[in-house]
């Protein structure tokens, strides 16, 4: 079976620029979630969705920042515009309504010069 | 804010070594997970404790919650090359979202 998944694998991009990254979930997963990792702060919850609706998206860090969930099968998470401090690897999950496992995508690595 | 401490944050030994990596928090969770991140690759889930005092084993791979539900460690017998990666904890309040540790890089030399 299919494990979540995201792109690009990875982009580099100068500041200024939008960035677009995308999300498919598991099949049948109605839990969405955006994390960010970096060294210095780790793991970072971004936002998370259920059912397509934003639930808590107080982890995301300014207006640059925007998620979206038109439907079971797509997220995107958008940066306009970009800085340096956003290079970062950012990983979409998703977990089924009932179940406490959450599945991780393989990230999107993200440069911003 | 629910904060998770995790050490020690890097630790490289010798294969066939033993090794203990903790957990800790001023919080209490009602459950307990423990991910390994390889390189290039996102966090894959090894175990889920929700009882305090729970011991749950996984082949060479011994997690404990604390009692008071606060703390957990993952011990490693006989370390192996394989056993390398990040290893982190996640508390959750319920079945919304996690917290995550920062995790422990450990390498294991042959």
């Amino acid at each position: 079976d299919a494990g979540v998944i995201q792109s690009p694998r990875h982009e580099v991009t100068e500041m200024g620029q939008e960035v677009t990254l995308r999300c498919k979930p598991i099949s049948g997963h109605n839990s969405l979630f955006w994390y960010r990792q970096t060294m210095m702060r780790g793991l970072e919850l971004l936002i998370y969705f259920n059912n397509n609706v934003p639930i808590d998206d107080s982890g995301m860090p300014e207006d640059r920042f925007s998620a979206k969930m038109p439907n079971a099968s797509f997220s995107t998470l958008k940066i306009q515009p970009s800085e340096p401090r956003d290079s970062a690897v950012y990983f979409c999950a998703s977990r089924t309504g009932s179940g406490n496992t959450i599945y991780f995508g393989e990230g999107s690595w993200l440069t911003v010069v | 804010t629910q904060l998770l401490e995790q050490s020690p944050q890097f630790l490289s030994i010798q294969e066939g070594e033993n090794l203990t990596v903790y957990c800790n928090s001023s919080s209490v969770f009602s459950s307990l997970q423990w991910y390994r991140q390889e390189p290039g690759e996102g966090p894959v889930l090894l175990v889920t404790v929700v009882t305090g005092g729970e011991v749950k084993k996984l082949k060479r791979l011994t997690f404990q919650f604390g009692d008071a539900r606060k703390d957990s460690s993952l011990h490693i017998t006989a370390a192996q090359p394989g056993d390398t990666g990040l290893y982190l904890c996640a508390g959750g309040a319920g079945y919304s979202t996690l917290t995550f540790g920062k995790g422990t890089m450990l390498l294991v030399s042959p």
